[in-house]
């Protein structure tokens, strides 16, 4: 993922909806990838991982797709929730130790 | 089980200043991870503390250290402070066993630098 600097990318949903938030990675030699949630005045927390040998994974109301051809992560949430509004990170592993990769980032705003 | 606890929550300090901040992992964590967050930048790693010992850093000029102690709580340190380091600093800790394992964050630390 790329930082984007001063301006997030926004999608705006409705409650109730599904949410689809989108990150490029660089690294194809990649091997864990994570998806954070930001609020605001807080630090990340951690939503759901994957592995690189997997494709698909599911947790409560988010799945995380990993297309490691095109090198792309997205995460799902489904039936979104007010309280899901949030800055999303993904974030990925460069196979270096702790070091996190971040993207740079989505903000999701619920719509009631 | 407590979470990431960063103190202080907030800073002000001026140009040439040093600061010290610190991080309390999750009990059994021995992994500390530092990130610096700006609205230009995003999320960046600083380094990483595995058992006192720095195990991975990342691109931060020399001003920019940390240290980890025996009971693996952290401290970062950043001397002669510039306007451009004003920021959230986060910590992060993870067991330290695997990459791939999950790496929680704590509230963080805004340091602002005039």
């Amino acid at each position: 993922g790329e930082s984007v600097g001063l301006h997030l990318p926004t999608l705006s949903v409705q409650e109730g909806d599904n949410s689809i938030i989108n990150c490029a990675y660089s690294n194809s030699a990649s091997d864990y990838f994570i998806w954070y949630k930001q609020e605001s005045g807080k630090g990340p927390q951690f939503i759901i991982d994957i592995r690189s040998n997997m494709d698909k994974r599911q947790g409560q109301r988010v799945t995380v797709l990993l297309n490691k051809t095109v090198k792309h992560l997205s995460l799902q949430i489904a039936a979104t929730q007010p309280g899901d509004s949030a800055v999303y990170f993904c974030a990925e592993n460069l196979n270096a130790g702790n070091m996190l990769t971040f993207g740079g980032g989505t903000r999701l705003m619920v719509k009631p | 089980k407590a979470g990431v606890t960063q103190t202080p929550r907030y800073l002000i300090k001026t140009r040439g200043q040093q600061v010290t901040l610190s991080c309390s992992p999750i009990s059994g964590h021995r992994s500390v991870s530092w990130y610096q967050q700006t609205p230009g930048q995003g999320l960046q790693f600083l380094f990483e503390y595995f058992s006192e010992t720095q195990r991975n850093k990342g691109n931060f000029p020399g001003r920019f250290s940390g240290r980890q102690f025996s009971n693996s709580r952290s401290e970062m340190n950043v001397s002669t402070l510039e306007l451009g380091d004003s920021a959230l600093y986060l910590c992060a800790s993870s067991l330290g066993m695997s990459e791939e394992e999950t790496q929680y964050f704590g509230p963080g630390t805004r340091l602002l630098v005039l």
